[in-house]
C-alpha cells in the first residue's frame, strides 16, 4: 500500500515568490493535514481538510492556503515568500482519530 | 510557556541501555497521546498511541501517561543503534481535525 507522497521533495525560491505544494493521501483516507516544521518552533499545525472542506487552521497568516480536491489529494500555497518561511512542509493522512501518517516532506528554502 | 514541553537533547546512552523519553503538557483538555519517531529527511512515523492515563507496552517500547501530573513517558528497552532518531510527543484534545500540539523533539543517540 502506498504511502503519503509530496511533491516536490526540495526547493528553492527567492522573497517575495509563491509556492506550491502537493500531497497525494493514502488509497482511501480522505483526512489530509499539514504541518510545518522548523528547527525553532518544531512541527506546527497548519490546516486540515476532509472532503475537499478545511475544518480546521492553525495559527498561521493568510498567505498559507491549501486546498483539497475530490480524490482528496491536496495542495497548500504559500504567497508573498519571506526568509521565515524556510521549512520542512509535511502532509499527513487519517483514517480514524488521531492516527497520522505523515509523508517525506517538502523542504522549501527560501533566499 | 509552551503548551507541551521536551528536552531537545541530544541525549546519548550506549547500546542495550534503557531509554526514557518525556514530555510535560499545560493543557488539561489534552487526552490523546502520542509518541512519533523522525529519521533525517523523513517525516514522522507513529509509534505509539495511547488515550487518556495509563501504560501501553509494544515490543520494546512502553507509553505512561500520567494525566494528573500531566507528564507522559516513552521508555525504549534494549535500546539499538538503529533506534537513533528524534522522538516527538503529541498531543490533542479531540479526534484530530483540531490538529496534534507537538514537542520539538529529543534527538536520541545510541552509541554501539
Amino acid at each position: 500500500k502506498a504511502g503519503v507522497t509530496q511533491t516536490p521533495r526540495y526547493l528553492i525560491k527567492t522573497r517575495g515568490q509563491q509556492v506550491t505544494l502537493s500531497c497525494s493521501p493514502i488509497s482511501g483516507h480522505r483526512s489530509v493535514s499539514w504541518y510545518q516544521q522548523t528547527p525553532g518552533q518544531g512541527l506546527q499545525f497548519l490546516f486540515e481538510y476532509f472532503s475537499e472542506t478545511q475544518r480546521n487552521k492553525g495559527n498561521f497568516p493568510g498567505r498559507f492556503s491549501g486546498r483539497q480536491f475530490s480524490n482528496s489529494r491536496s495542495e497548500m500555497n504559500v504567497s508573498t515568500l519571506e526568509l521565515g518561511d524556510s521549512a520542512l512542509y509535511l502532509c499527513a493522512s487519517r483514517v480514524g482519530a488521531n492516527v497520522l501518517t505523515f509523508g517525506a516532506g517538502s523542504r522549501l528554502t527560501v533566499l | 510557556q509552551k503548551e507541551v514541553e521536551q528536552d531537545p537533547g541530544p541525549l546519548s546512552v550506549p547500546e542495550g541501555a534503557i531509554v526514557s523519553l518525556n514530555c510535560t503538557y499545560s493543557n488539561s483538555a489534552f487526552q490523546y497521546f502520542m509518541w512519533y519517531r523522525q529519521y533525517s529527511r523523513k517525516g514522522p512515523e507513529l509509534l505509539m498511541y495511547t488515550y487518556s492515563s495509563g501504560n501501553k507496552e509494544d515490543g520494546r517500547f512502553t507509553a505512561q501517561v500520567d494525566k494528573s501530573s500531566k507528564y507522559i513517558s516513552l521508555f525504549i528497552r534494549d535500546s539499538q543503534p538503529s533506534d537513533s532518531a528524534t522522538y516527538l510527543c503529541a498531543m490533542s484534545a479531540g479526534g484530530g481535525a483540531d490538529g496534534l500540539t507537538f514537542g520539538k523533539g529529543t534527538h536520541l543517540i545510541i552509541q554501539p
